[in-house]
């Protein structure tokens, strides 16, 4: 069991230009959510997959985020068209879905907005 | 709406000294309950949890007790050691919805000296 990992671990970007993230859970995880926590405060969660399906997703997901999670494994998170108020951590967490109160989390991706 | 609030930090206590770091919740039914830290560094790891009212979660000498009628979630440790500096989250799920979601209080630094 290596835990949960995050590529990249840091992104510095320039406002307008599109990132993606990807989040690798624990292996029999069927359950992924995103998270972003900025700074000084605690997680605020952003979506959450079942195996490939996308069951939640936070009114803070505007349109220029979307996740995907194909065949249930890894998930990548995008952000399209950058914006300084976009800098922050996204985490990444698994679980299984019997354990669900049991959340892992990665080491998150630090995105900075210039 | 569910939410989360703990004491404002920095916490600054010297070796062996006694850690209260306090969290109170607001939610509907009957939440489950959590401790998380973040050492620098690293990402978020599971402290201890409480899933019903008067549950003591224990977990590297911290301790935390469900109250529900006071709604608190308080976290303990009875001598605190240089190692336990970190980011202390409080945060709580429904364990049994649809996602179980985590929201998180905005975190409380402790800083031990030696």
């Amino acid at each position: 069991d290596t835990g949960v990992s995050q590529d990249p671990r840091h992104k510095i970007t320039k406002r307008g230009q599109n990132v993606t993230f990807r989040c690798d859970p624990i292996s029999e995880h069927n359950r992924l959510y995103w998270y972003r926590q900025t700074l000084g405060q605690g997680p605020e969660f952003l979506t959450y997959f079942q195996n490939e399906a996308q069951l939640e997703k936070s009114r803070l997901l505007s349109d220029r985020f979307s996740a995907e999670r194909p065949k249930g494994s890894f998930s990548t998170l995008e952000i399209q068209r950058t914006e300084q108020g976009d800098s922050a951590m996204y985490l990444c967490a698994s679980s299984l879905a019997w354990t669900s109160y049991e959340q892992y989390f990665g080491p998150g991706t630090r995105l900075t907005v210039t | 709406g569910n939410s989360v609030t703990q004491m404002e930090g920095p916490v600054t206590l010297s070796e062996e000294a006694f850690l209260t770091i306090n969290c109170t919740y607001t939610a509907t039914g009957y939440p489950s309950l959590f401790w998380y830290v973040q050492y620098p560094g690293e990402g978020l790891q599971l402290l201890l949890k409480a899933t019903k009212a008067d549950d003591k979660g224990s977990n590297k000498g911290f301790e935390a007790t469900y109250r529900k009628e006071t709604t608190s979630f308080h976290l303990e440790k009875g001598s605190v050691q240089v190692s336990d500096s970190a980011v202390y989250f409080c945060a709580l799920s429904h364990y049994g919805g649809a996602t179980n979601k985590l929201i998180f209080g905005t975190g409380t630094l402790l800083a031990v000296q030696p």
